[in-house]
């Protein structure tokens, strides 16, 4: 059965570099969504991307993160300048349509943990 | 903005005994959806059960059901017959029709018993 992959499974960074987590969602899904999760605390939105374009992003998706669709097949969320409190779970997530019906069914990645130092 | 809330961090279960994991939500929209997730240990979030709201009938899915009360915002999972291969975490989650944001629950962790 096809499955949202991530790599890595867990990064470590040092605070105000950049880190760029990397999903490949199922081939045939064309929206794909970034979630974080702080340990403790629920899973949290960031960004949803259709048709390589932004389409919602959250109050917590700000000019420090970018996505991008770079080839047919990658969805890369960038943090530039991480800060300790960046270090969480990232899930990458991607759904057929946004509508109704089964077809807006998200999978979800393993997630990239992000340690922060 | 919506919200959801499980009020339960941790349950337990004997194995082949039923156990219900409680959600409450709130959204002003009149078209949502309404999903449970699992997410076994060190594996990723996979859907168990899902709802539309203009549904009335409770969605199931074998041994998964829902008891959906609209009116109430309550929106509780229902295992039977218990399984060790049901422990995980268990994430309730809204999505309104207009959006595709998904609202998480802050999850409830199941044990299971042998």
């Amino acid at each position: 059965e096809p499955e949202v992959t991530q790599t890595p499974s867990h990064q470590v960074t040092q605070m105000g570099q950049e880190v760029i987590l990397r999903c490949v969602p199922i081939s045939n899904h064309l929206y794909f969504y970034w979630y974080r999760q702080i340990l403790g605390q629920k899973v949290e939105f960031l960004v949803s991307f259709y048709n390589n374009e932004i389409s919602e992003k959250s109050e917590i998706f700000d000019d420090q993160f970018s996505v991008e669709r770079p080839d047919g097949s990658n969805f890369t969320l960038k943090i530039r300048s991480t800060k300790l409190e960046d270090s969480a779970m990232y899930f990458c997530a991607s759904s057929v349509s946004s509508g109704g019906g089964a077809g807006n069914e998200q999978f979800f990645g393993p997630g990239t943990r992000l340690t922060v130092l | 903005a919506q919200t959801v809330t499980q009020s339960q961090p941790e349950m337990s279960v004997q194995e082949a005994e039923t156990v219900t994991l409680s959600c409450t939500y709130d959204t002003s929209e009149s078209d949502y959806y309404l999903f449970w997730y699992k997410q076994p240990p060190s594996r990723q979030m996979i859907l168990v059960i899902r709802q539309e709201a203009y549904k009335q009938q409770n969605a199931t899915e074998n041994r998964f059901s829902v008891n959906f009360q609209k009116a109430a915002k309550s929106f509780s999972l229902k295992i039977s017959d218990s399984q060790l291969g049901d422990a995980a975490m268990y994430f309730c989650a809204c999505r309104s029709g207009s959006a595709r944001q998904l609202t998480f629950g802050s999850g409830t962790q199941l044990t299971v018993l042998p």
